[in-house]
Parts: C-alpha cells; structure tokens; sequence
C-alpha cells in the first residue's frame, strides 16, 4: 500500500521567505510526527498530532515554525520568514496510534534556504 | 533530557565481518528502543525494536537485547552484507510522553566491502 508522502522533494527558498511542507499520511494512521534533520545528524522531534490535536509542539526552534492537520489527516508545516539555519530535510512519519507502535516515515522534504 | 549515544562513525567492514553498533541512552523511566536504518536515497525504516527490559529484538539477521542495567542497545549481526551498508540510527521513545515521539542518536553510517 502507499507509504507516507511528502512533498516538495526539494524546496529551495530566499531567506525571509514564508515556505509550506506537505505530508500525507498512511490512511487510518491516527499519529503524526514531523522531525528536522540537519546534515550528518539524527532527527529531531518537532510536533506531534493525535488526529487533529496538535498534542505536543515542544520541539518547534521558534514562533516562525507553524503546523496543522486541521481534518485529522494531511499535514502542513509552515516555516515563515525563513533563515539560513532552517536549511534541513523535515521528515514526517505516521502511525497506527502512539507508542509502541513502530512510526512510518516519508523520504523527506530537503529546504535549502540562500 | 532524555538523549541516546551512538558509536561514531564511518564503520568500514569486510562482508561477512561481525558487526556491533554501540547504542547507550539516558532517560527516566522504562523507554521503548528502536533502531532504524536508512539506505542510500531512501527514507528511514523500522529495523527492530524491543520494548521492555531484557527483550530481544531482531530483523534481517539483526539484533539488539534492551539492557536497562547498562542502559544499553547494541545492534549486532553474525555476517554483514555489501547490502547491509547504510546509515543507523538508534532512538528511544520515553515512557512519559504517550504520544510516541523519538528520540534520536546522530547515525552510524555503515559500509560494507566485498
């Protein structure tokens, strides 16, 4: 079946520019994450949803950073005023519920910022 | 905060060579352990995973025995493959937070030589 899909693959902006990031999750998955990840380093927590709710946000660097899944299943995370520093691949990854359950990831979205 | 440890990288092995990825984590509580693996030009996958303390996980001729007395999840395996070369990553997914968020060490990368 289809797996988690992002889009844009590749996303290059302006600095000072407002960018938006898509996920679609696997269907009937109630759990949605997105991670930051920098060159040569892990992912990094940034939200998560349980359906619609927007449960935990603690990992958002700034204000800037902005995400919603306003009917439970496609995602948006919105970076405004875009800098130098957010230049990244953000994953999305979905699962059934919460833990346990292995999450799902999509092959990323990479920003370049200039 | 709760954090993992991973072994640094490059790790450079002839096929079939005994592998061993170190994985130590801090954190409160009885975390679940993950290790993913992400081939070259593809997203991050599930390897295994072990939940509880003592438990053993495997995959693909991979394991890793969550050890809580030296909080510890070592990836091994008895023979790599030119195939096994990627980049691993351990995380936790701490027992507080229901959601299921990761916890991700930095990556291991892996590379295999016939």
């Amino acid at each position: 079946g289809a797996g988690v899909s992002q889009s844009p693959r590749y996303k290059v902006a302006k600095r000072g520019q407002d960018v938006a990031l898509r996920c679609d999750p696997i269907s009937g998955h109630v759990s949605l994450f997105w991670y930051q990840q920098a060159l040569g380093q892990g992912p990094e927590f940034l939200t998560y949803f349980q359906n619609e709710a927007q449960l935990d946000k603690s990992g958002l660097p700034s204000d800037r950073f902005f995400a919603e899944r306003p009917e439970g299943s496609v995602s948006t995370l919105k970076i405004q005023r875009t800098q130098q520093e957010d230049s990244a691949v953000y994953l999305c990854a979905s699962s059934l519920t919460g833990q346990p359950q292995p999450q799902h990831f999509g092959d990323g979205t990479r920003l370049s910022i200039l | 905060g709760d954090s993992v440890t991973q072994m640094e990288g490059p790790v450079t092995l002839s096929e079939e060579a005994f592998l061993t990825i170190n994985c130590t984590y801090t954190a409160t509580g009885y975390p679940s352990l993950f290790w993913y693996v992400q081939y070259p030009g593809e997203g991050l996958q599930l390897l295994l995973k072990a939940t509880k303390a003592d438990d053993k996980g495997s995959n693909k001729g991979f394991e890793a025995t969550y050890r809580k007395e030296t909080t510890s999840f070592h990836l091994e395996k008895g023979s790599v493959q030119v195939s096994d070369s990627a980049v691993y990553f351990c995380a936790l997914s701490p027992s507080y937070n229901q959601g299921g968020k990761l916890i991700f060490g930095q990556g291991t990368e892996l590379s295999v030589k016939p």
